[in-house]
């Protein structure tokens, strides 16, 4: 079976570090997304790519970027990590229809100082 | 733009009542998809129901839902409660014009009590 695997799976940072989180998938899937999940918040899109090379802006897209350099991985860099901030940060892949429910990872704990 | 409201933030309930969390969705589009998704303590989300059939029910794991166009609706239920249903509860919408975007709602936590 596939599995999406992130790293790291913490991640403790000062604030206005740059920081980057990783993600790979095995399932041969086109689409690939970052989420970050808050309390009460929901889950909120960050970035997605529709295929290699492609990025696709989500409703959370200022203050990070991304990076998709090949179809099994897909990068996101926090430019300026925020004081304080805490968030859990998911990435997740599907075949890419809009029928098709995407299959997430673990997650990647921030935490910054 | 495209929008999932889950009005409940916590549900408590004892053990063996039936459960409902509701899910109500906006969108332009009359073809949407909506998803349940769960995540218990620790785990990542995993998809739990998925429809894009109106009025029609879908059931796994001993929940279900039905999608109900006319009200915009896509609310969870099961019929009885158990413990091991304590988790976290979103409800998301696709649709084949939104690309591949797929938006969630705030989240439902539900707690069994025995």
């Amino acid at each position: 079976g596939g599995i999406i695997t992130q790293t790291p799976k913490f991640l403790i940072g000062q604030e206005g570090q740059k920081l980057t989180l990783k993600c790979q998938q095995n399932f041969n899937h086109d689409t690939m997304y970052w989420y970050r999940q808050d309390s009460g918040k929901g889950l909120r899109l960050i970035y997605y790519s529709i295929t290699e090379n492609d990025l696709q802006k989500g409703d959370l897209s200022e203050g990070y970027d991304a990076s998709r350099e090949k179809k099994s991985s897909f990068s996101l860099t926090v430019t300026s990590a925020q004081k304080n901030e805490m968030a859990v940060f998911l990435c997740a892949s599907s075949i890419g229809q809009g029928n098709q429910a995407p299959l997430f990872g673990e997650g990647t704990r921030l935490s910054v100082l | 733009g495209d929008s999932v409201t889950q009005t409940e933030g916590l549900v408590t309930l004892t053990e063996g009542l039936p459960v409902m969390l509701n899910c109500t969705y906006q969108t332009i589009y009359s073809n949407p998809f909506l998803f349940w998704y769960v995540q218990h303590l620790n785990e990542s989300p995993r998809l739990l129901l998925k429809s894009f059939t109106d009025n029609k029910r879908t059931e796994h794991q001993g929940f279900h839902a039905t999608l109900h166009k006319s009200s915009s609706s896509f609310h969870l239920q099961k019929s009885s409660a158990q413990l091991s249903d304590s988790a976290l509860y979103y409800c998301a919408l696709s649709d084949l014009h939104m690309g591949y975007k797929l938006t969630f709602g705030t989240g439902t936590s539900l707690l069994v009590d025995p």
